[in-house]
């Protein structure tokens, strides 16, 4: 199985400022057939369902704000808000969808205002 | 609109049977492959297990496998999620999630979980 692990488990970042979060697998999710690397990003408000941010570790889904956005290859990966909105306040998932059937999301990452 | 509607809370006793449901609309329900994903309180996600339901066809997470059930009727587009005897450590947030499909350059891909229902908690407790 795949395992996933991010850090760090929480951050508080000041509204304006840039939020980092890290997202490990532990084999590369990276695809051969379309070089795509099979990680998505989710956002859960309290209260809320988790969304969808970000597949294909960088490609915002329809209606996600141009502030975030994904990077990385392979085995490591990260998303960043590049500038902190108060409605930014949520907790951050990575998964990995590369595995045939079987998906794996990283423990969480809370984001807070400073 | 796409999406994903669930079967209201639940409450129930250990050993208790239930069944849970998760109706889709908005696209053609059996052309996507839905999924469970438990959320125990204040704890993070994790996947149970996935149906295609134009065919059935069932995977579970090992973890667990044998612990519930996964089905679907597809002339009514509802996905269900199934215990026949319930524990406390079942009390969880249960949603079910649609994995999206991305067709490139002619090709159809597998995504990740598009579509998110609302939720259904499930409370075990005597």
């Amino acid at each position: 199985d795949i395992v996933m692990t991010q850090s760090p488990d929480s951050l508080a970042v000041s509204l304006g400022e840039r939020a980092t979060i890290n997202c490990k697998s532990s084999q590369s999710v990276l695809y051969s057939s379309n070089n795509k690397n099979y990680l998505a990003w989710y956002q859960q408000k309290p209260g809320q369902p988790p969304k969808l941010l970000i597949y294909w570790a960088s490609t915002r889904e329809s209606g996600v704000p141009d502030r975030f956005s994904g990077s990385g290859s392979g085995t490591d990966f990260t998303l960043t808000i590049s500038s902190l909105q108060a409605e930014d306040v949520a907790v951050y998932y990575c998964q990995q969808y590369y595995s045939t059937l079987l998906f794996t999301f990283g423990p969480g990452t809370k984001v807070d205002i400073k | 609109e796409v999406q994903l509607v669930q079967s209201g809370a639940e409450v129930k006793k250990p050993g208790e049977s239930l069944k849970i449901s998760c109706k889709g609309s908005g696209y053609s329900f059996t052309s996507y492959w839905i999924g469970w994903v438990r959320q125990m309180p204040g704890k993070g996600l994790e996947w149970m297990g996935i149906i295609y339901p134009g065919d059935s066809d069932t995977r579970y997470s090992p973890s667990f496998q044998g612990q519930v059930t996964i089905s679907a009727d597809k002339s009514i587009s509802t996905a269900y999620l199934q215990w026949s005897s319930l524990k406390a450590s079942d009390t969880a947030m249960y949603y079910c999630v649609r994995r999206g499909a991305l067709l490139w350059f002619g090709e159809l891909f597998p995504q990740a979980f598009d579509i998110w229902g609302q939720g259904t908690m499930v409370t075990v407790s005597s």
